[in-house]
């Protein structure tokens, strides 16, 4: 079955700190890997879109970047206001047109 | 564009009652999809449509959920009759052909008491 995993759960840095969010999936035939922001009581936000290994995308304090196996979300110098959930969803060719996200990381930044 | 617009945001029915959900998608979008979101379970993928037809309903959890999409504008999620247990928020969200991204709703709020 395939399968989506983020890590960590839980991340809370303070203003500035830099990190990293994981999201692994099912190595199976990507077809797209999509990262949202999710703020509480709104829907999912789209952020970007990764098609092939190697690519990257930037926007803001934000990047992300993919590989064969797995998606990381770059956060430099954060602000408060970067405090969200952030969801990594994946398609596979396998899954037509089926969207599957996954559980999401609750990054707080304190100011 | 105003986005993907849903109705009502918030939803309170007693158990046993019909409620339905509704959608309006980006316009131009070929696909559109339905979710529901819990603490427990995350975002989990109900049901979607491709130019207006059913593909895969495979997520939607029990025979008293059903979802229409009479045309190219407007979309329902039914649940009859309604339980506590399915108490979430519901989504909805659009992409404008196969395998780019999904724009989503505001949510609905549904609580079954």
């Amino acid at each position: 079955e395939d399968q989506v995993t983020q890590s960590p759960e839980a991340l809370r840095l303070q203003e500035g700190e830099s990190s990293s969010l994981n999201c692994s999936y099912t190595v199976s035939g990507l077809r797209g890997l999509f990262w949202y922001r999710q703020d509480p009581g709104k829907g999912p936000e789209f952020l970007f879109t990764l098609y092939s290994a190697g690519e990257e995308k930037e926007k803001e304090r934000l990047k992300a970047t993919l590989t064969k196996k797995e998606s990381f979300l770059h956060i430099t110098a954060p602000k408060p206001e970067d405090s969200a959930t952030y969801l990594c969803a994946v398609l596979w060719y396998s899954s037509a047109s089926k969207i599957i996200f996954g559980s999401g990381t609750r990054l707080s930044i304190r100011p | 564009d105003a986005g993907v617009i849903q109705s009502p945001r918030h939803e309170v029915t007693e158990m046993g009652q019909e409620v339905t959900l509704r959608c309006k998608p980006i316009s131009g979008h070929d696909y559109l999809f339905w979710y529901r979101q819990t603490m427990m379970r995350g975002l989990e993928l109900l049901i979607y449509f491709n130019n207006n037809v059913p593909i895969d309903d495979s997520g939607m959890p029990e025979d008293r959920f059903s979802a229409k999409m009479p045309n190219a504008s407007f979309s329902t999620l039914k649940i009859q009759p309604s339980e506590p247990r399915d108490s979430a928020v519901y989504f909805c969200a659009s992409s404008r052909r196969e395998s780019t991204e999904a724009f989503f709703g505001q949510g609905t709020r549904l609580t079954v008491v």
